[in-house]
């Protein structure tokens, strides 16, 4: 199995940019998490979908945060317009709703530097 | 929602040394999981462990629900233990998978 593929793995880009995160979860997993780090705040849970219909985005931080979820497998998180505060560690997660195999998996992350 | 506690913060070991991190929750859980990131920033699922004791080799965690407490055990360390150690739950008032993360116990293995 490749455990979840996220790319790109370092971005920076500018303030006011648009920045496009991109995650495949592992095959037959039908939750999958994104979450971000940051020193101050550490692992925070922005947003999560079960069978690709986002269940819970409480913890999106405003509206220039947007995530989607076409298919089992692919998701993207979108900041349009990007700012300084939103440099961070963003890391996408998968796992399954089956007995026994109840647990997360991540992705290696993607660090983000705006400008 | 359900608060995460972990001890020490911070923790350096010799290598061969053992040691238990801790993790109190506020209130009963659903799931606990156990992972480790690793110098690089990845985070690694050790254990998944919402009650009972699992062992992986050099590792084994202990959940006591009922007191409200988790314990993750190294043993004989070695310097690839390095990095923090997170205790993450799901509280069975939370949304299935909604993990709440806990502050990290930060693990340094000197040679």
């Amino acid at each position: 199995d490749a455990g979840v593929i996220q790319s790109p793995r370092h971005e920076v880009t500018e303030m006011g940019q648009e920045v496009t995160l991109r995650c495949k979860p592992i095959s037959g997993h039908d939750y999958l998490f994104w979450y971000r780090q940051t020193m101050m705040r550490g692992l925070e849970l922005l947003i999560y979908f079960n069978n690709n219909v986002p269940i819970d985005d409480s913890g999106m931080p405003e509206d220039r945060f947007s995530a989607k979820m076409p298919n089992a497998s692919f998701s993207t998180l979108k900041i349009q317009p990007s700012e300084p505060r939103d440099s961070a560690v963003y890391f996408c997660a998968s796992s399954s709703a089956d007995v026994g195999t109840h647990g997360q998996y991540f992705g290696p992350g993607t660090r983000l530097t705006v400008t | 929602g359900i608060q995460v506690e972990q001890s020490p913060p911070d923790l350096i070991l010799q290598e061969g040394a053992n040691s238990t991190l801790r993790c109190n929750f506020s209130d009963s859980v659903n799931n606990l999981q156990w992972f480790h990131q690793n110098p690089w920033g990845q985070l690694i699922n050790l254990f998944y462990i919402p009650s009972g004791t699992k062992q992986n080799g050099r590792l084994s965690a202990t959940t006591v629900a009922t007191e409200r407490y988790s314990l993750l055990y190294i043993s004989s360390s070695q310097t690839t233990d390095s990095g923090v150690y997170f205790c993450a739950v799901e509280g069975t008032t939370d949304s299935w998978g909604k993990l709440q993360f806990g502050a990290g116990t930060q693990v340094v293995v000197t040679p």
